[in-house]
């Protein structure tokens, strides 16, 4: 069964540093996310990605957050200069409908800021 | 904007006993309900989605749930559980419009031997 992968499983940077997570989709959806849980927080929405741009965003994702399809398969989460809060488990999703289809998502990625 | 409740932060019960994790949920607008599972040390898991239709919504692991609209409820049920079941369960909610979905904070099912 397709599924979305993530790396690093855990990266660990300094404050300050910019960091970029990496996802791999599932080969035929066409809409990607980006969420984050912050240790003992709920699960929240980052991002969403579609043709190319972004569709909705969330007042956390401020100018210190992009995202990128670099390529056919890849999708990226860029943060430009860390912050201790930023320590976090991002989790990447897609899908291939916007409304009723379900967001599969990826094991997460562990971001350590130190 | 829509929001979850999940009343239990922990849920211990028996192997092989019934449990139901509760879940309610606010909206001014038509949404899609879901119930996500998480296993220690892996992603999101979906179990289930209620998107419209019969109000009974069966999903994997022998999980099924029920919306009810007039009490805002999605409420999980599995008559009999298992060591495997051992995770944290997650509601959602989204916004028949919305790309993004929006989680409750989570119950943790223990499952005692």
């Amino acid at each position: 069964e397709p599924e979305v992968t993530q790396t690093p499983s855990h990266q660990v940077t300094q404050m300050g540093q910019e960091v970029i997570l990496r996802c791999v989709p599932i080969s035929n959806h066409l809409y990607f996310y980006w969420y984050r849980q912050i240790l003992g927080q709920k699960v929240e929405f980052l991002v969403s990605f579609y043709n190319n741009e972004i569709s909705e965003k969330s007042e956390i994702f401020d100018d210190q957050f992009s995202v990128e399809r670099p390529d056919g398969s890849n999708f990226t989460l860029k943060i430009r200069s860390t912050k201790l809060e930023d320590s976090a488990m991002y989790f990447c999703a897609s899908g291939t409908l916007k409304a009723t289809d379900t967001q599969y998502f990826g094991p997460g990625t562990r971001l350590t800021v130190l | 904007a829509q929001s979850v409740t999940q009343l239990d932060s922990q849920v211990p019960v028996f192997e092989e006993a019934p449990v139901e994790l509760r879940c309610n949920y606010s909206s001014s607008v038509s949404v899609y309900l879901f119930w996500y599972v998480q296993y220690p040390n892996q992603g999101l898991q979906l179990l289930l989605k209620y998107l419209s239709g019969s109000t009974l919504v069966k999903g994997i692991n022998g999980f099924e749930a029920e919306f009810n609209k007039s009490q805002t409820s999605f409420h999980l049920r599995k008559p009999s559980v298992h060591i495997s079941d051992t995770a944290e369960y997650f509601c959602a909610v989204k916004g028949a419009r919305d790309d993004k979905i929006i989680f409750g904070k989570g119950t943790r099912l223990h499952i005692l031997p």
